[in-house]
């Protein structure tokens, strides 16, 4: 078991350019969520898998950003034509047969200048 | 809907002093709740969960917390604070109408040798 990863650890992007994320949850972990982390707040949720279906979605979640799952076990995260305000740790966890107790990955701080 | 306060934005002990991290909760039904642990650029380490059944639970690192109805708090203990234990901490709960955690603002402690 190496635990949920995430990929890359931190990222500088400008304004306007697109970013995608990865993660890889812990091995057989069906259900997979991503997570928002602003400064000074706790993780907000964004969106959740299980398997490859996409079941629930954030209302933070806008029209740029986009997630996958396409073979039920890593997962993307993109976000188009960044804004100052998507500077965050998007955050992801995996959880197998009991969706409450999930695991959590290192985060991916990203930051738009 | 649900929602977690943690009154406590920062907090600062001695090493070697107790400590209680306070939680409230508001969920009409009893929740699941957690306590999350996150060192600097970190993810988030689950600490203790409360389910059902004992109203005090224990968890790693010497933590314990105690779920009380009445009160709806879920507050975190431990006996004696040690220099590692600085970190920010989240009270967390689970409602499986919506499938996510629902996080608290977080507690910052530092510890003061």
């Amino acid at each position: 078991d190496t635990g949920v990863s995430q990929d890359p650890r931190h990222k500088i992007t400008k304004r306007g350019q697109n970013v995608t994320f990865r993660c890889d949850p812990i091995s057989e972990h069906n259900r997979l969520y991503w997570y928002r982390q602003t400064l000074g707040q706790g993780p907000e949720f964004l969106t959740y898998f299980q398997n490859e279906a996409q079941l629930e979605k954030s209302r933070l979640l806008s029209d740029r950003f986009s997630a996958e799952r396409p073979k039920g076990s890593f997962s993307t995260l993109e976000i188009q034509r960044t804004e100052q305000g998507d500077s965050a740790m998007y955050l992801c966890a995996s959880t197998s047969g009991s969706p409450y107790e999930q695991y959590f990955g290192p985060g991916t701080r990203l930051t738009v200048t | 809907a649900q929602s977690v306060t943690q009154p406590d934005i920062h907090i600062t002990v001695s090493e070697g002093a107790s400590l209680e991290l306070r939680c409230n909760y508001s969920y009409g039904a009893t929740p699941y709740l957690f306590w999350y642990v996150q060192s600097p650029g970190q993810g988030l380490q689950l600490l203790l969960k409360y389910f059902s059944g004992d109203t005090l639970v224990q968890g790693i690192k010497g933590f314990e917390a105690e779920f009380k109805r009445s009160q709806s708090s879920f507050n975190l203990r431990k006996p004696s604070v040690h220099w590692s234990d600085a970190a920010e901490y989240f009270c967390a709960v689970y409602t499986g109408t919506a499938s996510k955690l629902t996080f608290g603002t977080g507690t910052r402690l530092q510890v003061t040798l």
